[in-house]
């Protein structure tokens, strides 16, 4: 049973460039939720989708969007990239809106220059 | 809005020690609580959750007890081994929520 699967697994991007990352949801799992991580620190919450809609948001700008598919699977787009925006970005899955267990995936390390 | 406070790192311990990380939160409503790890280059697993006051989970060894009345959930395991090192981190979810909200994470260090 394959895992929460993220491509790429390292990006290195100038400022002002745009960058998609992708996301394989958990096997039957419905819901996918973006987290970053910053060097030193906790992830924080920037969106989840569940039916291919934004169902929460975190405290992150608009640059920052995503997508979900018909297959689940979920890309996140962050456009006009910021030296700030260098972190370790998670994709989680779980079931029916995330009430049940999150599982994260390995994440994309994005390096921005 | 909801918090939660750990331990700073990181704690540096000799195999067979006894293991203590802290972690207290902040929320409003009644939240599910968490510890995840971290390995190095990898991302997060659930270590273990208590869903209500008084609960204990547990996990290879690792244990947490959820104490509503001092809003705490401390990680404890009596005798830590190498492969333990790793990054740990406490979170929760409220009750209204699905989202997860973590802590900045305490790094373990053991030593043979």
């Amino acid at each position: 049973d394959a895992g929460v699967t993220q491509s790429p697994t390292h990006l290195i991007k100038t400022r002002g460039q745009q960058v998609t990352l992708r996301c394989s949801p958990k096997s039957g799992h419905d819901t996918v939720s973006w987290y970053q991580q910053a060097l030193g620190q906790g992830p924080q919450f920037i969106f989840q989708y569940y039916e291919e809609e934004e169902r929460q948001r975190g405290n992150f700008p608009d640059r920052f969007s995503g997508h979900q598919f018909p297959n689940y699977s979920s890309e996140l787009n962050v456009n006009a990239l910021l030296l700030g925006d260098s972190a370790l970005y998670l994709c989680a899955s779980s079931l029916y809106g995330g009430r049940y267990e999150q599982y994260f995936g390995p994440g994309t390390r994005l390096t921005v220059t | 809005g909801d918090s939660v406070t750990q331990m700073e790192g990181p704690v540096t311990l000799s195999e067979e020690a006894f293991l203590t990380i802290n972690c207290t939160y902040t929320a409003t409503g009644y939240p599910s609580l968490f510890w995840y790890v971290q390995y190095p280059g990898e991302g997060l697993q659930l270590l273990l959750k208590a869903t209500k006051a008084d609960d204990k989970g547990s996990n290879k060894g690792f244990e947490a007890t959820y104490r509503k009345e001092t809003t705490s959930f401390h990680l404890e395991k009596g005798s830590v081994q190498v492969s333990d090192s790793a990054v740990y981190f406490c979170a929760l979810r409220n009750s209204g929520y699905s989202t997860l909200t973590f802590g900045k994470g305490t790094m373990l260090l053991v030593s043979p």
